[in-house]
């Protein structure tokens, strides 16, 4: 079955900073892959999600790049502020009638110092 | 439109109870996904729910369990309880399409706790 590796654990930055996490899949039939924030005492939420059939995707200061052929992609969050601290997750889906199959990561918790 | 709901948000059990889990997705979507989180094993996938059928599942044993009613709504029953079952389980609906859509969205959890 698919399996989703997370880098790093634990990520340490100051406000302003850009933060990058990386996760790599086992899969080559994953073609779905969602990047989900969780803060404490709440489920994850969705931020952003990128398609086998697109290289990158931004929305404001989130970033998410594909590498098919390495099987890896990247979250990347740039001018980072303290509510971006959470843990994160990446998720990898072949798709189809498994989309309802998310396999995660390990997560990432994220700390953003004033 | 209101978000996943899960109920109840807390449970205490002992080992060898049995426990039901309740989702109510978002209205609209069709599917219903179940996970579980630990500190040790991160999120682990249950089942898939789609059209009151069971349409994925994961690698938990048969003491595991669910179903999906007419109206979207999901249950989750967990049998003869053992304490590595303590866990936050969590719910995900998302429109449940084949071959499209895909986006889960997760509801806040149950936190069990098996004593």
């Amino acid at each position: 079955g698919e399996n989703v590796e997370q880098h790093p654990s634990t990520l340490s930055v100051q406000e302003g900073d850009s933060a990058v996490i990386k996760c790599t899949y086992s899969d080559s039939a994953s073609n779905y892959f969602p990047w989900y924030k969780q803060e404490l005492g709440k489920g994850p939420q969705l931020i952003i999600d990128i398609r086998s059939n697109v290289g990158e995707k931004k929305d404001q200061r989130i970033a998410v790049t594909l590498n098919k052929t390495a099987k890896h992609f990247s979250l990347h969050i740039t001018e980072t502020q303290p509510e971006d601290s959470a843990v994160y997750f990446c998720a990898a889906s072949s798709g189809g009638t498994s989309y309802g199959k998310l396999t995660f990561g390990q997560g990432t918790i994220l700390t953003v110092h004033p | 439109k209101a978000g996943v709901t899960q109920t109840p948000r807390y449970l205490i059990k002992t080992r060898g109870q049995q426990v039901t889990l309740s989702c109510s997705p978002i209205s609209g979507h069709r599917s219903v996904s179940w996970y579980q989180q630990t500190p040790g094993q991160g999120l682990q996938f249950l089942f898939e729910y789609f059209s009151e059928t069971q349409r994925n599942k994961g690698n938990f044993p048969g003491r595991f369990s669910g179903r999906q009613f007419s109206n979207s709504r999901s249950e989750m029953n967990v049998s003869t309880l053992e304490l590595g079952d303590s866990a936050l389980y969590l719910c995900a609906s998302s429109g449940g399409l084949a071959g499209g859509g895909g986006e889960q969205f997760f509801g806040p959890g149950t936190r069990l706790t098996v004593l």
